[in-house]
């Protein structure tokens, strides 16, 4: 079973600033199968990236996504105030086999 | 308008039976997989496992394999997770979401959540 790790597990950012999330993978995954999902509280997960780097619909431009192998990323350029939230990063492979990352959240400092 | 619209909140006692829903709209049911995501208060996001309507075929995360039972009705659109006997640790949010594959490959629509407590 391949194993995400998410770094940092809080990030504490000011509204404008810029947020670099990781996502570190036990074993490497195919950049196809690689998505990010913002979570806010009370509310279901979003899809925001998939395939490591494509934005899905309606997501704005200043979310973007980036990596291969092993280290994916998610970078937000300008946080905006609805950007604070919990986000996962998400592979599969065969099987089918979905694993989730644990989480980022980013705060607002 | 995509949706996919869950059942709603449920208490139960330990060692109570349970079915929860799942209902997709606005997309032909049939030829998506459908997956179901826990998650335990405070927690992170687990899969649990995923099932493609028009075959029934089923794939169970081992964590959750022989646990829950995963079901759907394709002739009503909806989708199914079910407990034969709940444990106080079963108490989580549980999500369904729809999983669209190429070029996606990701779980792009996602139900409003169903709230399972279980307590005696």
């Amino acid at each position: 079973e391949i194993v995400l790790t998410q770094s940092p597990g809080t990030l504490s950012l000011s509204p404008g600033e810029r947020a670099t999330l990781s996502c570190r993978a036990s074993q490497s995954v195919s950049s196809s199968y690689l998505a990010w999902y913002q979570q806010k509280p009370g509310q279901a997960p979003r899809l925001l990236i998939y395939g490591a780097s494509s934005r899905a619909t309606g997501i704005p431009d200043r979310f973007s996504g980036s990596g291969s192998g092993t280290d994916f990323t998610l970078t937000i350029s300008r946080l905006e105030p609805e950007d604070f939230a919990v986000y996962y990063c998400q592979q599969y492979n065969s099987s089918p086999i979905f694993t989730f990352g644990p989480g980022t959240k980013v705060d607002i400092k | 308008e995509v949706q996919l619209v869950q059942s709603g909140a449920e208490v139960k006692k330990p060692g109570e039976s349970l079915k929860i829903s799942c209902k997709g709209s606005g997309y032909s049911f049939t030829i998506y997989w459908i997956g179901w995501v826990r998650q335990m208060p405070g927690k992170g996001l687990e899969w649990m496992g995923i099932i493609f309507p028009v075959d029934s075929d089923i794939r169970y995360s081992p964590s959750f394999q022989g646990q829950v039972t995963i079901s759907a009705d394709k002739s009503i659109s909806t989708a199914y997770l079910q407990w034969s006997s709940l444990k106080a640790s079963d108490t989580a949010m549980y999500y369904c979401a729809r999983y669209s594959s190429t070029p996606k490959e990701a779980f792009d629509i996602w139900g409003q959540g169903t709230m399972v407590t279980v307590s005696s």
